[in-house]
């Protein structure tokens, strides 16, 4: 899988939108896009996916660039239950569903 | 429904014993998944099965380390005489089988981990 690239960690303050940057520029023509959030002490959880145009779910909605080479995970109010470590992760839909996670951005809320 | 179980949720063991991770996916998941995360780390894969077959075991870190899948669904994963690197959270994943169609293809489902601990 193609490399994505995230910052360390943010923060937000409780009930306003949070935009988590990533950046993939090597991204191939038949990777999606796939975040998935890990909350402390659980399993990762998926949030959100795509290809080519944003997308939108009951958690979040996922924005991605014209050239596809960057993408941002949009929450509209962050809770204190969104802290978590988000993770941006490029699959190649026709290798096989195996996800390989980097770092990720630990998302820090603050009352 | 019935998510992703594994058992132990915890273990301690002392280094040299053997132990035994065990994991039930989601009922009707062809594709199973097993990852560990080291405390603070990200998360590190281990072997993927499709059915009872494990088409990609190229992170099992060492040979002390196997699992396998039975039925297509239980699977376990064995750690050979443990070391004290072997302490971690060990997490199972499961999923539809790749390509099947729908718009949530491929996404993965965890179990909570089990945390073993190697003295």
């Amino acid at each position: 899988d193609a490399k994505t690239t995230q910052p360390n960690s943010m923060e937000s303050n409780e009930e306003e939108p949070v935009h988590l940057p990533c950046n993939h520029s090597t991204i191939s023509g038949t990777d999606y896009i796939h975040w998935y959030r890990q909350l402390p002490s659980q399993g990762p959880e998926y949030v959100i996916h795509g290809l080519t145009s944003n997308v939108n779910n009951r958690m979040a909605s996922l924005a991605i660039a014209e050239d596809r080479k960057s993408s941002t995970l949009i929450l509209h109010r962050a809770t204190l239950r969104d802290a978590a470590v988000y993770y941006c992760i490029l699959r190649d839909n026709n290798a096989g569903n195996m996800l390989t996670f980097g770092g990720g951005t630990r998302l820090m809320v603050k009352p | 429904g019935a998510g992703v179980s594994q058992s132990p949720s915890n273990k301690v063991t002392e280094k040299g014993k053997d132990v035994e991770l065990r994991c039930d996916p989601i009922s009707g998941h062809t594709a199973l998944y097993w990852y560990r995360q080291s405390l603070g780390q990200g998360l590190e894969f281990l072997i993927y099965f499709q059915g009872n077959s494990a088409p990609d075991k190229s992170g099992l870190p060492s040979d002390r380390f196997s699992a396998e899948r039975t039925g297509g669904s239980v699977s376990t994963l064995t750690i050979q005489r443990t070391q004290q690197e072997d302490s971690a959270v060990y997490l199972c994943a499961s999923s539809l089988a790749p390509r099947t169609s729908g718009r949530r293809t491929g996404e993965l489902f965890f179990g909570e981990g089990s945390r073993l601990t190697v003295l």
